[in-house]
């Protein structure tokens, strides 16, 4: 049972390059969420998609798009990097209730140079 | 706007207690949460709490809720190394599905 696996672990990008972080959970969970992790910061929500087919903003969306392809997958894209976007990237998912825990990614740690 | 504030370093010797504390906005939060994260992981949930509560006890964690204050509290008995970690606070954003504010994380560093 691998849980919310992200790739790629490591990635680093020249400002103006594009990019998408991929995530997969098999936990059959309904809701899924990108999350940046910066120094000082804790986690602020980038998109999250409650079920199938839909998704919404969260706290800091500009610069990013998403994609909820299928149940399992939730992509994070990145049209035009800045340095602003250098981050640790989480993805997690959760069940439907309100104490369904998340569960998360071991993160995708991004830099843009 | 809704924020969560920890401090964000604790240093305790092993075998003490270690406490964590951590304030929040949104008084009409429901759940609140303590997550964990090591070294080059995600983050793991660790407990949480019932807004009608005031204290759930779970082995060695302790979590206090003061909600008067708006102010959480994780106690961990009997600090080990293994608990070196940060350790993240959490609330229920606006407009539920489970959309956590998270406070900074303390970063807690036990030493023998």
């Amino acid at each position: 049972n691998a849980g919310v696996t992200q790739t790629p672990k490591f990635q680093v990008l020249k400002t103006g390059q594009s990019m998408t972080l991929q995530c997969a959970q098999d936990m059959n969970h309904n809701s899924m969420y990108w999350y940046r992790q910066d120094p000082g910061m804790g986690l602020r929500l980038i998109y999250y998609s409650a079920s199938e087919g839909t998704t919404d903003k969260g706290e800091v969306p500009n610069g990013y798009n998403v994609s909820r392809l299928n149940k399992r997958e939730f992509s994070l894209r990145l049209e035009s990097a800045a340095p602003s976007q250098t981050s640790v990237y989480f993805c997690a998912s959760s069940d439907v209730g309100l104490n369904s825990p998340l569960h998360f990614g071991n993160g995708t740690r991004l830099t843009v140079t | 706007g809704e924020d969560v504030e920890q401090s964000l370093f604790l240093s305790v010797r092993e075998g003490d207690s270690s406490v964590i504390n951590c304030t929040y906005t949104d008084s009409s939060s429901t759940y609140l949460y303590w997550y964990k994260q090591e070294p080059g992981a995600g983050l793991q949930l660790l407990t949480y709490i019932f807004s009608n509560m005031d204290m759930k006890q779970d082995q060695r964690l302790t979590v206090l809720l003061n909600k008067k204050d708006k102010h959480l509290s994780l106690r961990i008995a009997d600090t080990q190394t293994g608990d070196s970690a940060i350790y993240f606070c959490a609330e229920m954003g606006p407009g539920g599905y489970n959309k956590l504010i998270f406070g900074a994380g303390t970063r807690l560093a036990v030493h023998p």
